[in-house]
């Protein structure tokens, strides 16, 4: 089953501008994590944050968390070209043992 | 450096074929993951496995199945090839036990399967 869901499902921008991008969720979780794909390739990590954090950043990226609302957001500042990709949330329950489940993704153009 | 490798970037198969997609990881993961991406449905769990020999049923693991001989190699195994099967299939890897639940998934390349 679903668990995090992306919004907007498609985001076009020019390069210099930011993007940001939102997932809700619907129970629990120990941490969300944001994906990116670039087109026909595997995943690749961007960053996690755990439960009891609100905001984290990584370079270009910050990611918020608000458990309140069951939401999070991942916020790229100062696109590029380079940045065009499906961005993708996943949720780890709590639990040791527990998977990844993936929303349907974000993907974003980023024009020169 | 990290890596998940699939044994296929591409395959094209037969209605009614046993397909066999394999994934091998070089971390020493107890956890692997198999998924399969289609257009406007994203991700979506087939099977995972937390060791050696086990293996767990996810989200949609109607036609498939899998098999974990050793820690490294996590096959992927359609008993009986249909064009519903066409897909993105992309296997992961995580470590689990040291560090809990706050770890990261690794990615292989994807294999793209075409059943005509």
């Amino acid at each position: 089953s679903q668990q995090g869901e992306e919004d907007p499902q498609a985001l076009s921008i020019q390069e210099g501008e930011n993007a940001t991008m939102n997932c809700s969720y619907k129970t629990s979780i120990n941490n969300l994590q944001w994906y990116r794909q670039n087109s026909g390739r595997g995943l690749v990590h961007l960053i996690l944050i755990r439960s009891n954090e609100r905001e984290k950043h990584s370079g270009r990226l910050r990611v918020t968390l608000d458990t309140s609302k069951k939401s999070s957001s991942l916020l790229i500042t100062a696109s590029r070209a380079a940045d065009t990709a499906s961005y993708f949330c996943a949720t780890v329950l709590n639990s040791g043992y527990s998977t990844l489940t993936f929303g349907k993704g974000t993907m974003l153009l980023v024009s020169p | 450096d990290v890596k998940v490798t699939q044994s296929s970037r591409y395959l094209v198969k037969r209605t009614g074929e046993k397909v066999f997609l394999e994934c091998v990881q070089d971390m020493d993961h107890e956890n692997m993951f198999w998924y399969r991406q289609d257009p406007g449905l994203g991700l979506r769990l087939i099977y995972f496995s937390y060791d050696v020999k086990m293996k767990e049923k996810g989200d949609i693991p109607e036609g498939y199945s899998v098999s974990r001989e050793k820690k490294e190699r996590f096959s992927l195994i359609l008993e009986s090839a249909s064009t519903n099967q066409t897909s993105m299939y992309l296997c992961a890897s995580r470590q689990i036990r040291a560090q809990g639940a706050n770890t990261e998934a690794f990615f292989g390349q994807g294999t793209r399967l075409t059943v005509v």
